[in-house]
């Protein structure tokens, strides 16, 4: 099975600055389609997750602008361009393209300086 | 407008069963496939099992031959039947549709005598 690493595990930002995350996956995440399915979730505290980013950069409706998600193979990143309040939560990474099962990664949580 | 609401969770001693529902609105359930997803507490997401638009369906080797899942075309319903729970099992348990696009808001279970 597919295994998903995420760095850093505890992410302190301040306010208005950028925050990267890092995702890391055993295997390649090209599908034969030619596609990599590679999404992007946020958990804000008390809420359910929210999805952000499918296949490696789609930002999903109603996502802000100022996330952006990048990489290809195992490498993965996801870029927060201004942090703001409402950011806070934790963010994980999960694959779909070796599915099932499903993996998700052990989540970065961000707070604010 | 895409709709998911667990119901079902609750106090249940270890070896006992439960069955959770998650009713869906705005989409047809038998359409896409499904999953369900649990986290414990103050733990990480983890994906539980999956059924497809043509019936199959696939388990976390963590609850393979324990949960069983299932959906009511009638009812544009979906469930999980959760037998032998272990104090491990204890989580809240939340819905998702199909690449995780939309989720509930998820049901607690306590696994403890």
């Amino acid at each position: 099975d597919v295994v998903m690493t995420q760095s850093p595990l505890s992410l302190p930002v301040t306010l208005g600055q950028p925050a990267s995350i890092s995702c890391r996956s055993s295997q390649s995440l090209v599908y034969s389609d030619g596609n990599t399915y590679l999404n992007w979730f946020q958990q804000r505290p008390g809420q359910s997750p929210r999805r952000l980013i499918y296949k490696v950069s789609n930002r999903d409706s109603g996502v802000p602008d100022r996330f952006s998600g990048s990489g290809s193979g195992t490498d993965f990143t996801l870029k927060i361009s201004r942090v703001e309040a409402e950011d806070v939560g934790v963010y994980y990474c999960m694959q779909g393209t070796h599915w099932p099962p499903g993996a998700f990664g052990p989540g970065t949580k961000v707070d604010i300086k | 407008e895409v709709q998911l609401v667990e119901s079902g969770g609750g106090l249940i001693q270890p070896g006992g069963s439960l069955r959770l529902s998650c009713a869906a609105s705005g989409f047809t359930v038998s359409s896409n496939y499904m999953s369900w997803v649990r986290q414990a507490p103050g733990k990480g997401l983890e994906w539980v099992s999956v059924i497809y638009s043509g019936g199959s369906t696939y388990y976390a080797d963590s609850v393979k031959g324990r949960f069983t899942i299932s959906r009511d075309n009638s009812k544009n319903t979906l469930y999980l039947q959760m037998n032998s729970l272990r104090a491990e099992d204890t989580a809240v348990y939340y819905c998702a549709r199909a690449e995780l696009d939309y989720w509930g808001q998820g049901t607690l279970v306590t696994v403890s005598s």
